[in-house]
């Protein structure tokens, strides 16, 4: 099935500070998905990416699909103790099965 | 959130017992999954379900059986709880577009 690299697995952050994620794949996607989990809590859907080349945008929050829909970016500009959790990409493998990368965990210090 | 329940929310176990963990959704989707999540591994799928009485085995399927009966209801058996199998154990299900909507877990300990 496919794969998905998802980097870096933790991200320590003075709050006020930006974030990246990154999230690739060996095979050309169909679209990307991101997820984030708060510390004790389930994941939850943030976005969907479909375009090549797609952004799109939440606040603070840049998503971003790779021109090659081989690889995909969260960005969190300016981040709050609230940010914090790991995010999560997920890759659509088709009839319904997603495939989940191994997260990125975020920690933001006041 | 959408209307997805877990039940039990916790449990401790012995080697050896069997378990059934309970699924019970209100949105009437066609969907349901079985992840669990350990630390360096992310979601990892058990068993998914695409019907009722359909179902299908995930990366993770050894050690785990699972039944669906009703549309609303996805159980999830260890039929003998090893130590390996402790974990946090997310259901979801999913709408047309793809989009996983998760349950809020159970998390399991096996003595």
């Amino acid at each position: 099935g496919q794969q998905v690299m998802q980097i870096p697995q933790y991200q320590h952050v003075q709050e006020g500070e930006d974030f990246t994620t990154y999230c690739n794949s060996s095979t050309t996607l169909s679209n990307i998905q991101w997820y984030k989990q708060r510390p004790g809590g389930h994941p939850v859907f943030l976005i969907q990416l479909v375009k090549s080349g797609e952004v799109k945008k939440q606040k603070r929050l840049t998503f971003q699909f790779g021109e090659a829909k081989k690889n995909s970016s969260l960005h969190i500009t300016a981040t709050q103790t609230t940010d914090v959790g790991t995010y999560f990409c997920a890759l659509s493998g088709g009839y319904q099965k997603v495939t989940f990368g191994t997260g990125t965990k975020l920690q933001v210090i006041p | 959130d959408a209307g997805i329940t877990q039940s039990p929310r916790h449990k401790v176990t012995e080697t050896g017992t069997p378990v059934t963990l309970r699924c019970h959704q209100t949105e009437n989707h066609r969907y349901m999954y079985w992840y669990r999540q350990d630390p360096g591994h992310g979601l990892r799928l058990i068993h998914y379900s695409y019907g009722v009485k359909d179902t299908d085995k995930g990366e993770v399927s050894d050690g785990y059986s699972v039944s669906r009966s009703k549309t609303e209801d996805f159980l999830l058996t260890l039929e003998s709880a090893t130590s390996s199998q402790t974990s946090v154990y997310f259901c979801a299900i999913s709408d047309p577009q793809e989009t996983q909507y998760f349950g809020p877990g159970t998390r399991l300990l096996v003595l």
